[in-house]
């Protein structure tokens, strides 16, 4: 079993729908979860960070993380094309443990 | 500030031949990475330095070797290219493990 899995996708959802993207993993030792962003042709760059369980919102995205079943999600409410783009999620056991990232989810919003 | 810039952009390599890829960050971080991304694949860490002096190992680093005589430059080297060594190379640094930024990549490709 991959330490992180994650549904590579693609996703095709219409403007102004919810989307739910996740990760599941195995590692029980991971405490800090994280939601990478990636535009085509560029670098990932933080979206949303948590630490151990529980739900974090910012905006129109809200994260969160299932310790109990070893798993994360990622929604974005009112989604707008401007969200298309790849979903890293990433994971590690403390601040000084290297980050293990998931594939990464091909999300597109269509107008 | 420029963030973390990476040059070259794009690179193509004939089998056996060497380079090394440059990476710079002027936002004074300790932290610095090198990640490969192949298609589908997710980012795999190759090596990581927590600052000048000190460099590690990370999930995949056969084929290449680092340096950090600074704390803002971190170049990649690799020694006699393989097509397995195809892919697109990202640096990140960060001040603390989770928030790290990423540079827009160098896409390499050896034939």
């Amino acid at each position: 079993q991959k330490e992180v899995e994650q549904d590579p996708g693609p996703l095709s959802v219409p403007e102004g729908a919810i989307v739910s993207l996740n990760c599941t993993y195995s590692n029980s030792a991971f405490q800090y979860f994280m939601w990478y962003r990636q535009y085509s042709r560029k670098g990932p760059e933080l979206l949303m960070y948590t630490y151990s369980s529980g739900n974090k919102e910012d905006g129109r995205f809200t994260a969160q993380v299932d310790k109990s079943s070893k798993y994360i999600s990622l929604f974005i409410r009112d989604s707008q094309p401007s969200d298309s783009a790849t979903y890293l999620c990433a994971m590690s056991e403390s601040g000084n443990t290297p980050l293990v990232f998931g594939k990464g989810t091909r999300l597109s919003v269509i107008a | 500030n420029a963030g973390v810039t990476q040059t070259p952009k794009f690179r193509i390599l004939k089998i056996g031949q060497s380079m090394t890829l440059q990476c710079t960050q002027d936002m004074n971080h300790n932290y610095m990475y090198w990640y490969r991304q192949d298609p589908g694949m997710g980012l795999k860490l190759i090596y990581y330095s927590v600052g000048a002096g000190i460099t590690d190992k990370g999930e995949v680093p056969n084929g290449y070797n680092v340096s950090r005589s600074t704390t803002e430059d971190f170049p990649l080297r690799l020694e006699l290219a393989a097509p397995s060594q195809t892919s697109v190379y990202f640096c990140a640094s960060s001040y603390s493990r989770h928030e790290q930024f990423f540079g827009p990549g160098t896409r390499l490709t050896v034939l």
